[in-house]
């Protein structure tokens, strides 16, 4: 069973400019996640969908950021523009059962 | 949800046995105890999940209180490649609070050659 697939893993762009990050979640998950990381700290929560729907959504900072998930399978975040604070990873993952997910390995963001 | 409590770190030597506990003194009746491993350079990974007494799977066991204010996850003979961060996380199974779990700081396991 292929994983949690997620691109790309590195990401450098200077202040102000646009980066999306791209996931596509295992099959038949219907519940899809997308963290922040930053270092040293655990991953925390951006947004949630169940299958097409942003079903929580509260801790996106949506003056920037938007997230999209076509047909209830791939997803996609956006930041617009990126901020030197952004950097960190953003991990993708998606569940059957809520307690259970599974991650993928994440992107890397670097704001310059 | 509970709030959690572990240690930040901890070291081991190869071959040992590792245990990291987990206190949640707030824990409630519906509540599960799940933990997550993370490697360097990867996202957190699904170990062991457990509700009471003593869970054991293939890469851990995780031992549980009859008061379930704590849990403590057990690595048997560590080796290098058990160098880690471990999450204790703690939700109900099921409705909408499963959703809401929060993934602390966890404990760094170094795994000493």
């Amino acid at each position: 069973e292929a994983g949690v697939v997620q691109s790309p893993r590195y990401k450098i762009i200077e202040k102000k400019q646009p980066v999306a990050f791209w996931c596509n979640p295992i099959s038949g998950h219907n519940t899809l996640y997308w963290y922040l990381q930053n270092l040293g700290q655990g991953p925390e929560l951006l947004i949630r969908y169940e299958n097409e729907e942003a079903v929580d959504d509260s801790q996106l900072p949506k003056d920037r950021f938007s997230a999209e998930r076509l047909k209830g399978v791939d997803s996609t975040l956006k930041i617009q523009p990126a901020e030197l604070g952004d950097s960190a990873v953003y991990l993708c993952a998606s569940s059957v059962w809520a307690n259970v997910l599974t991650f993928g390995a994440g992107s890397r963001l670097t704001v310059l | 949800l509970a709030k959690t409590t572990q240690p930040i770190s901890m070291d081991s030597y190869e071959g040992q046995e590792v245990n990291i506990t987990c206190s949640h003194n707030n824990i409630a009746t519906n509540d599960y105890i799940t933990w997550y491993q993370q490697f360097p350079s990867q996202g957190p990974r699904f170990i062991i999940q457990g509700y009471k007494t003593k869970v054991t799977n293939e890469v851990a066991s995780l031992f549980i209180p009859a008061d379930r204010k704590s849990s403590t996850l057990s690595l048997p003979r560590v080796s290098l490649s058990d160098t880690a961060v471990y999450y204790c996380l703690v939700g109900p199974y099921s409705g909408a609070g499963s959703y809401q779990l929060t993934f602390g700081k966890g404990t760094k396991l170094s795994v000493i050659p």
